[in-house]
């Protein structure tokens, strides 16, 4: 079965500017989570979204990050406008279910804030 | 709040020998700890898992961890390494209900 898809791979911008992630997830999965993995650190979760519902953005710092899951498949982050501090890989994984179930990561966009 | 410590963050092993990357947690409920590997420019695989049931989980690649409820643990190891599970760990956890949190990681590095 095809994995968790990302784009962009890699993104450079700079600082106040803004951009976009796009992650599909695997089919079938209900559950979507984005991932902030600043170097040397374990991934941080942002957003958790239940089919097209937010379950948790607890840690989403909302006054410039927005995430979105119209029809509960595809799902986009932004930021805007970055900060240094963002620069970070950023992660989608999908699963199932939202709490026992394994998550499958995609391959992560790596974004440079100049 | 849920919480993961992974103590080292480095492990070296020789080849062949058995290696033990450690992880201990903090929940307030019954937790679901997962172990999952990420090699250099690829995203994070999941290992193994455990929910509930027996204390020896198995997974991938060779992998076991015990979960030891008293001590509030969930070491990884293998009996003998290779020197392609050079890669960071990472150690989650999560309660019923609460978030997932995982640990920092620890780099192992498997010497030929």
């Amino acid at each position: 079965e095809a994995g968790v898809a990302q784009s962009p791979r890699y993104k450079i911008i700079e600082k106040r500017q803004s951009v976009a992630f796009w992650c599909n997830p695997i089919s079938g999965h209900a559950t979507l989570y984005w991932y902030q993995q600043i170097l040397g650190q374990g991934p941080k979760l942002l957003i958790q979204f239940q089919n097209n519902g937010v379950v948790d953005d607890s840690q989403l710092p909302k006054d410039r990050f927005s995430a979105e899951r119209l029809k509960g498949v595809d799902s986009t982050l932004k930021i805007q406008p970055a900060k240094l501090e963002d620069s970070a890989v950023y992660l989608c994984a999908s699963s199932f279910d939202a709490y026992q179930e394994t998550q499958y990561f995609g391959p992560g966009t790596r974004l440079l804030v100049l | 709040a849920q919480s993961v410590a992974q103590p080292e963050d480095q492990v070296n092993v020789a080849e062949g020998n058995p290696l033990t990357v450690k992880c201990t947690y903090s929940v307030s409920g019954n937790p679901y700890l997962f172990w999952y590997v990420q090699y250099p420019n690829r995203g994070l695989q999941f290992l193994l898992k455990y929910i509930t049931g027996d204390n020896l989980v198995k997974g991938s690649y060779g992998f076991e961890a015990e979960f030891n409820k008293s001590q509030t643990s969930f070491h990884l190891k293998k009996p003998s390494a290779l020197v392609s599970d050079s890669a960071l760990y990472f150690c989650a956890v999560r309660d019923y209900g609460q978030n997932f949190v995982f640990g920092p990681g620890t780099r192992l590095s498997v010497l030929p």
